[in-house]
């Protein structure tokens, strides 16, 4: 199956410094890219969609002047935290589609953040 | 806009007992189905997905589900519950390659 790697998978910084997160399709094209966050005990909620070659959509109340993504190849989208702050300390799951014929999304294993 | 609707935020079975958790889905047109599962700090694993071809899905580990389009529900079932299914549970429709929108999730707590 199409595998969605992300890295790294867990990182501490210190408050006010910028932490980026990589996804990676490690066997296929991923047209699309999409952002997520999970805070303990909830539910995943979508930050962004980014389109290879094109400025990622973001969903309301997302500031994307924070949320940095870029995916500038089929196999590499990254999500960048600027002047990261306790509050953005989460759970951040990226996941891939464009596999041909498929409509699933293949989620990557995370990364946990924590803003001291 | 397709939505979905987990009855039960937590769930707490046997070991060895039937495990139930609840979905119901809200749209006049029946989308594809989604059900997920999260193992805690991991991302999220398919476990399996109805796509109009067969109302009974099989999926990974025992689980299969169950498409009811008079109940517009999409059970996840097991017939026996094992330690290692304690996990988050999520239900989520696709309407194709737009992002998924998950439910709130059902969290599974297996007692020995």
């Amino acid at each position: 199956g199409a595998v969605v790697s992300q890295h790294p998978s867990w990182v501490i910084c210190k408050s006010g410094t910028s932490v980026k997160i990589e996804c990676r399709s490690l066997d296929f094209q991923a047209t699309t890219m999409f952002w997520y966050r999970q805070f303990p005990k909830q539910s995943l909620m979508l930050m962004a969609t980014s389109n290879e070659g094109s400025k990622a959509t973001y969903e309301q109340g997302v500031e994307k002047d924070k949320f940095l993504i870029n995916h500038a190849s089929l196999t590499l989208s990254t999500l960048t935290v600027t002047s990261a702050h306790p509050e953005d300390s989460s759970f951040y799951i990226c996941s891939a589609s464009g596999l041909a014929g498929f409509n699933e999304q293949f989620f990557g294993p995370g990364t946990r953040l924590t803003v001291l | 806009a397709q939505s979905v609707t987990q009855l039960g935020s937590h769930v707490s079975v046997s070991e060895g007992a039937l495990v139930l958790l609840r979905c119901n889905y809200s749209s006049s047109v029946p989308p594809y189905l989604f059900w997920y599962v999260q193992y805690p700090n991991q991302g999220l694993q398919l476990l399996l997905k109805y796509t109009s071809a067969a109302t009974l899905v099989k999926g990974i580990n025992g689980f299969e589900a169950e498409f009811k389009k008079s109940e517009t529900s999409f059970h996840l079932t097991k017939p026996s519950a094992h330690m290692s299914d304690a996990a988050e549970y999520f239900c989520a429709p696709d309407s194709g390659n737009t992002p998924l929108v998950f439910g709130k999730g059902t969290r599974l707590s297996v007692i020995a």
